[in-house]
């Protein structure tokens, strides 16, 4: 596995504001991920960032609201922007890569947003 | 796209007892089958999973098995402990080429003393 970091682990933050979480990992990875969970919901995918290139989002998300960057293999961004009381989750990135039997996925701490 | 469907949603064991989780997936071309745990304001842990080239997958006290026919695949926990009282999610992805990995909506366990 990898030792995956988040920052900031938590913030509350005015509505109309924006707010860039940071992911960093201890090891070059091949895809790492953005996923959003509502409160006692399960994992949605915003999107893949790829390194060196634009993200890849999936449907009902879109990059003026969620940018991310992702300016090498060990490190992504995400920004929550013109935020919203309804953007109030938990964010997650993730890392996948091939590990000794395969392709695994796995999940940084995560990042508690609260929008008032 | 994939979709997963994830039963049941609660469930509620006394202590010893065996859980069993399900999950159906849509999409033919997915080949691999993870399952995470999430206790109360955690991450999701990489429990265990299972790739489509074997039906079954045994670690200790949990297993996973695979039906690519009927696309389906279970968890299963036996003699349950209070610790794994969490919710399970179960996910299904492609491992090649786009990876990415679409979730069950999950299954809160609870393991009565």
């Amino acid at each position: 596995s990898a030792v995956i970091s988040q920052k900031p682990s938590r913030d509350i933050c005015q509505r109309g504001t924006s707010l860039t979480i940071q992911c960093q990992v201890d090891s070059q990875v091949t895809m790492m991920f953005w996923y959003r969970q509502q409160p006692g919901q399960s994992l949605t995918l915003i999107a893949t960032a790829n390194q060196g290139s634009e993200a890849t989002y999936e449907s009902g998300f879109v990059i003026d609201k969620f940018p991310i960057s992702r300016p090498n293999l060990t490190f992504s961004t995400l920004t929550v922007s013109n935020m919203s009381p309804e953007d109030s989750s938990i964010y997650l990135c993730s890392v996948a890569f091939t590990g000794r039997w395969g392709y695994e996925q796995y999940f940084g701490p995560g990042t508690r947003l609260t929008v008032t | 796209g994939e979709n997963v469907e994830q039963h049941p949603s609660t469930l509620s064991v006394q202590e010893g007892d065996s859980a069993v989780i399900k999950c159906t997936y849509s999409d033919s071309a997915s080949n691999y089958f993870p399952w995470y745990k999430q206790e109360l304001g955690k991450r999701p842990q990489l429990i265990i999973d299972i790739r489509s080239n074997v039906g079954e997958k045994k670690d200790q006290r949990i297993a996973v098995t695979l039906n690519k026919t009927a696309k389906h695949f279970s968890l299963h926990i036996t003699e349950t402990q209070p610790e794994d009282s969490a919710v399970y999610f179960c996910a299904a992805g492609f491992s090649g080429g786009y990876n990415k990995l679409i979730f069950g909506a999950g299954t809160r366990l609870a393991v009565h003393p």
